[in-house]
């Protein structure tokens, strides 16, 4: 069974350029997260999809960060624009409906200079 | 406070058992989690233990349960370089599949 895949693995951009992630939750797992990792810290939510639709979005800073998941399969997280403190991995799970654990993908490492 | 501890660094020689801590807050009756997360890698479930068990064993893991502390370990038996990573914890946060991850323990083994 494939797991979690993530893209780019690494991405280096300039503060206030935009950038996307992308993400392909396992084969019929429903719920799809995006958490933030910064260096020295465990992950953060930022955003929680059921299916299409958003869950929990309280920790997304909304002013520059977006996400979608408009088929309920795969998602994309844009930063735009990006920050010096937006350095972190970006880290994709998912799930099965109505379960907790949760499969994570590889991570995209953000650098912002 | 943060919701759920972890001490921040173990260091314990090759073939010795390490035992890694985790204090959490949230006492909604669910599942709590250990993952594992080496260099350049995304988590990898560990472990997981439901909160009406006291004790699981998996291999060389063993995860104790004290839910009226609200303390949960993670054993590893006869220790191997390749445990060399940082673990995390994961319990529940209240609401519907949602988890606060501890901020890690980084543990070393030394051959």
């Amino acid at each position: 069974e494939a797991g979690v895949a993530q893209s780019p693995r690494y991405k280096i951009i300039e503060k206030r350029q935009s950038v996307a992630f992308w993400c392909n939750p396992i084969s019929g797992h429903a719920t799809l997260y995006w958490y933030q990792q910064i260096l020295g810290q465990g992950p953060k939510l930022l955003i929680q999809f059921q299916n299409n639709g958003v869950v929990d979005d309280s920790q997304l800073p909304k002013d520059r960060f977006s996400a979608e998941r408009l088929k309920g399969v795969d998602s994309t997280l844009k930063i735009q624009p990006a920050k010096l403190e937006d350095s972190a991995v970006y880290l994709c799970a998912s799930s099965f409906k109505g379960a907790e654990t949760q499969y994570f993908g590889p991570g995209t490492r953000l650098l912002v200079l | 406070g943060e919701d759920v501890e972890q001490s921040l660094f173990l260091s314990v020689r090759e073939g010795d058992s390490s035992v890694i801590n985790c204090t959490y807050t949230d006492s909604s009756s669910t599942y709590l989690y250990w993952y594992k997360q080496e260099p350049g890698a995304g988590l990898q479930l560990l472990t997981y233990i439901f909160s009406n068990m006291d004790m699981k064993q998996d291999q060389r893991l063993t995860v104790l349960l004290n839910k009226k502390d609200k303390h949960l370990s993670l054993r590893i038996a006869d220790t191997q370089t390749g445990d060399s990573a940082i673990y995390f914890c994961a319990a529940p946060r209240g609401g519907y599949q949602k988890v606060t991850f501890g901020t890690g323990t980084k543990l070393q083994v030394i051959p």
